[in-house]
């Protein structure tokens, strides 16, 4: 069964340190999202891509977040500077098309000291 | 302002009793609902999911009820099993925002044996 793919699983990082989380999605997939999960919450979404474009990214802090998906199959999510705040499960999904279920990767798990 | 909510944050069920999770939602342009199970250090996996013209959707030992008047959407799983044991998170989108997910907090499930 396809499987939406993240790496790393984990990551520790000392704040104001750069960061970047990537993730492949099911293949044939065009819609990804990128979702934070702060321990205790349900998932938020940060961003949405339909192929290369961002559809939505109105909650993402644009200040110091930044998302790519260049060639409309893999993505970045990349934070710089790490603030202690953003401890939390970062995960991916996609779906066939912007109508269609969501399906998970297991996220990278950020810890910021 | 959490415009879905699960207001339990965990249930305990013996084996083979029914289990029945809750979800309210407030915003009435929510037309699309599902429910996603979470194991730990996973992603969230699809289980089920129910269109706003139905009241009933059914598989196999899971089915969610949806009251529309009542913005309240409940998940049974019948019988429950120890596997079960897991987070489950409600989650709601409208169809004039693309399929954006709203996740409610979720509510761990602990089926003892």
């Amino acid at each position: 069964e396809a499987e939406v793919a993240q790496s790393p699983r984990y990551k520790i990082t000392e704040k104001s340190q750069a960061v970047a989380f990537w993730c492949d999605p099911i293949s044939g997939h065009a819609t990804l999202y990128w979702y934070r999960q702060i321990l205790g919450q349900g998932p938020e979404l940060l961003v949405q891509f339909q192929d290369e474009s961002v559809v939505d990214d109105s909650q993402l802090p644009k200040d110091r977040f930044s998302a790519e998906r260049l060639k409309g199959v893999d993505s970045t999510l990349k934070i710089q500077p790490a603030e202690l705040g953003d401890s939390a499960m970062y995960l991916c999904a996609s779906s066939k098309g912007s109508a269609d279920t969501q399906y998970f990767g297991p996220g990278t798990r950020l810890t910021v000291l | 302002d959490q415009q879905v909510k699960q207001n339990s944050p965990s249930l305990s069920v013996q084996e083979g009793r029914i289990s029945i999770l809750n979800c309210d939602y407030t915003n009435s342009m929510f037309d699309y609902f599902l429910w996603y199970k979470k194991y730990p250090a996973e992603g969230p996996t699809f289980l089920i999911s129910i269109s706003s013209i139905k009241d009933k959707n059914e598989d196999g030992r899971f089915t969610v009820f949806l009251n529309k008047s009542a913005k309240h959407l409940s998940l049974h799983i019948v019988p429950s099993q120890p596997g079960d044991s897991a987070v489950y998170f409600c989650a709601a989108s409208a169809n004039n925002a693309g399929n954006m997910l709203t996740f409610g907090g979720g509510t761990r499930l602990m089926v003892k044996p």
